[in-house]
């Protein structure tokens, strides 16, 4: 059964500081794995999506990637805003279990001003 | 891009009623819906997969007569709590996909039971 973990749960940094956050995955056999952003309260937000063939996506100040045979994945954000602040969620999806996303628990940024 | 809307995005409803939300695909046609789940301060649990036109598949632990799910139409799925009590209260999730493997989530659903 996949697993997918994250750490760290929460991170406080002042604004400015490039911050990883870390997502870990048990099974390698992954389709893509994608970056969410969740505001309190809101839906999901697509950062990144990562095939498993590729290494890295980049967006803007985001960088997200990707070592499969190891079971993980970073998301860099350069020169942190106050903005930022959200809940990043992981996710990994497998083709073979009908496009099923399985998510982690999440990191809680908070981006001090 | 892809968009997804819920309705309501709020409600608050008495023990024992049911409850109706809708997950609508605005701009694409959505063969595949997802329903989610997700309590507070933790993640989303996939609750079940519907395709459109058939019986929806739901995961382990999930009661069917409980949460109804009907995805008759490309751009419509709902999911109905039905006789619902205050465990059941949470944020849903629906999401969407079409030609493109991506999923796109909608803004949520708060239910609160009182």
């Amino acid at each position: 059964k996949q697993e997918v973990t994250q750490i760290p749960a929460a991170l406080s940094v002042p604004e400015g500081e490039n911050l990883v956050l870390n997502c870990s995955f048990t099974d390698s056999a992954i389709y893509n794995l994608q970056w969410f952003r969740q505001d309190p309260g809101k839906g999901l937000t697509s950062l990144l999506l990562i095939q498993s063939s590729q290494r890295e996506q980049t967006s803007g100040r985001l960088n997200a990637s990707l070592d499969k045979s190891s079971g993980r994945s970073t998301l860099y954000i350069a020169a942190s805003q106050p903005g930022d602040s959200a809940t990043y969620l992981c996710a990994v999806r497998r083709k073979e279990y009908g496009n099923k996303l399985v998510f982690g628990a999440g990191t809680i940024l908070r981006v001090k001003s | 891009g892809a968009v997804v809307s819920q309705h309501p995005s709020r409600v608050i409803c008495k023990s024992g009623t049911s409850v109706k939300i809708e997950c609508r695909s605005l701009d694409f046609q959505a063969t595949t819906m997802f329903w989610y789940r997700q309590f507070p301060k933790q993640s989303l649990m996939l609750m079940a997969t519907s395709n459109e036109g058939s019986k929806a598949t739901y995961e382990q632990g999930v009661e069917k007569d409980k949460f109804l799910i009907n995805h008759a139409s490309l751009t419509l799925s709902t999911l109905t709590v039905t006789s619902a009590h205050p465990e059941d209260s949470s944020f849903y999730i629906c999401s969407a996909t079409g030609l493109v493997v991506e999923q796109f989530f909608g803004p949520g659903t708060r239910l609160t039971v009182l």
